[in-house]
């Protein structure tokens, strides 16, 4: 059965920063693109970011782009997203996303969310 | 990036009747195309990919038709549990995005 569990979210001061982590479970980690996706409170879903499965080719949301890094370490099937110089617009739920297929970027399965709220 | 515009904003139907469901991309996504459904708390769930392709384990009611800028998602007989928001999403092209949602509720 594949599993996703995100871990990190928490209040943080704008500018400050936040760690999310992702572990994985129930499919071969490695093999497969993961992604961030976030939902403001009452908005829409937003991609934030996506991961190859070999961890070189990374894509990002232009409104988060030098701003966070998302990297995944394969040895413990866990995907990160290192954010950075928090907005009060990053406020969201942040779900990890695993991939259909190998080569696809649809969203098969989505970890529970982890709330982020930037405030002062 | 390529916008993905949803209409209606919101459905009033009833059980037992007929959810059609529009989805427009500013320029074409060819069948690079999915749909998702969420509900309240809950994280979205993949109903149809690649324009026309259900899920695994998804009911027959739900079936999705398109190509190029306009898809369509259809719901033939709303049952108590499809009462959700629906999203599509493109992959054609980075960044992916979504559309904004179309909630349909009950009548």
């Amino acid at each position: 059965e594949v599993q996703l569990l995100e871990s990190g979210g928490g209040l943080v001061q704008p500018g400050g920063s936040l760690r999310l982590s992702c572990a994985a479970s129930g499919f071969t980690f490695s093999d497969f693109t993961m992604s961030w996706v976030r939902q403001a409170p009452g908005k829409g879903l937003e991609w934030v970011s996506a991961i190859g499965g070999g961890g070189s080719n990374t894509y990002y949301t232009d409104s988060v782009k030098g701003r966070f890094t998302i990297s995944r370490d394969n040895s413990k099937n866990t995907l990160y997203l290192q954010m950075n110089s928090l907005r009060a617009e990053d406020t969201a739920v942040y779900y990890c996303a695993k991939a259909l297929r190998v080569t696809t970027s649809y969203f098969e399965y989505w970890g529970q969310g982890s709330l982020v709220t930037v405030s002062s | 990036e390529i916008v993905l515009t949803q209409s209606p904003a919101t459905l009033s139907l009833s059980p037992g009747e007929r959810a059609t469901l529009s989805c427009r991309a500013s320029q074409s996504v060819s069948s690079n195309l999915a749909w998702y459904q969420q509900k309240p708390g809950q994280a979205p769930r993949l109903l149809i990919y690649d324009a026309s392709n259900r899920a695994t384990g998804i009911p027959a009611r739900f079936s999705g038709s398109g190509s190029g800028t306009d898809f369509t998602l259809t719901i033939s007989s709303l049952e108590p549990e499809d009462f959700a928001v629906y999203s599509c999403q493109q992959r054609s092209s980075w960044p992916l995005t979504f559309g904004g949602g179309t909630k349909v509720e009950i009548k």
